[in-house]
C-alpha cells in the first residue's frame, strides 16, 4: 500500500536558519507529490507540487523541494526561516488506484525561535 | 476568486446524534473530496464526489455519507456519532478528479 513517512514529529530552528523537512514515500509508479502547510486552527495551504519534469520544485513563501527517485524522498527546504513559518507541514502523495486521493504523512510541527 | 469555504467552523454534538457539514467548492471546480484529520494525525480520505456522484471512498463506515449538488457544493453527513468521530473535517475541491486539491479551513467536530 502507498504510504508517506515524515520522520520528524517536531523540529525547532532559529529565525534566519535554514530548514529541511524530510518526506519519504512508498509508491509503485511515478508519484504526484505535494507539500501543504497548516497553521493552528486553519486548513491546508498548498506550498508546492511535483508531477514530472525538473526535480527541483519552487513553491510559495520561499520554499522549494527536491524529488529524488532513488531515495523515494521529497524533502522540503527553505534557506532562511521566518517566525511566521511556524506551523505544521504535511507531505502527501497522490494515489491514482481507483479514486484519485491523497495519502498524507503524519506531519512535522515546526517551531521557530526568535 | 472565492476559495473553498466550509460551515460551520465548530460543532459540538453528543454520541448517537447526526451531523451535517457543508462545503462550497472553488469557482469552476466540479470535484469535492472530504478528509478526516484526527488530533495529531494527517488527513485521511473519506470520499470524493464528481459531478454529483460518489467517485470513490476510503475506509470509512456507511454512516459517513455525502451529497454533491448541481452547483458542486457538497455535504458530509455522519450518523450515529461516536466519540472517535471527533476531528477536523476538511473539504477540498479540484478542477477534476485528478487535479490538484485545494482545501477549505475545516470544521472542528467535537463529540461528547
Amino acid at each position: 500500500a502507498q504510504s508517506v513517512t515524515q520522520p520528524d514529529i517536531h523540529i525547532t530552528v532559529s529565525e534566519g536558519a535554514s530548514l529541511e523537512l524530510r518526506c519519504n514515500y512508498s509508491y509503485g509508479a511515478t508519484p504526484y507529490l505535494f507539500w501543504y502547510v497548516q497553521s493552528p486552527g486553519q486548513g491546508l495551504q498548498l506550498l508546492l507540487k511535483y508531477f514530472s519534469g525538473d526535480t527541483l520544485v519552487q513553491g510559495i513563501k520561499g520554499f522549494e523541494a527536491e524529488f529524488k527517485r532513488s531515495q523515494s524522498s521529497f524533502n522540503l527546504r527553505k534557506p532562511s526561516v521566518h517566525w511566521s513559518d511556524a506551523a505544521e507541514y504535511f507531505c502527501a502523495v497522490g494515489e491514482a488506484s481507483g479514486t484519485y486521493k491523497y495519502i498524507f504523512g503524519t506531519g512535522t510541527r515546526l517551531k521557530v525561535l526568535a | 476568486e472565492t476559495g473553498v469555504t466550509q460551515s460551520p467552523t465548530h460543532l459540538i454534538k453528543t454520541r448517537g446524534q447526526q451531523v451535517t457539514l457543508r462545503c462550497s467548492s472553488q469557482s469552476g471546480h466540479n470535484t469535492v473530496s472530504w478528509y478526516q484529520q484526527a488530533l495529531g494525525q494527517g488527513p485521511q480520505f473519506i470520499f470524493q464526489y464528481y459531478r454529483e456522484e460518489e467517485n470513490g471512498r476510503g475506509n470509512f463506515p456507511p454512516r459517513f455519507s455525502g451529497l454533491q449538488f448541481p452547483n458542486y457544493s457538497s455535504e458530509l453527513n455522519v450518523n450515529a456519532l461516536e466519540l472517535d468521530d471527533s476531528a477536523l473535517y476538511l473539504c477540498a475541491s479540484s478542477l477534476n478528479p485528478t487535479d490538484t486539491q485545494y482545501f477549505g479551513p475545516g470544521t472542528r467536530l467535537t463529540v461528547l
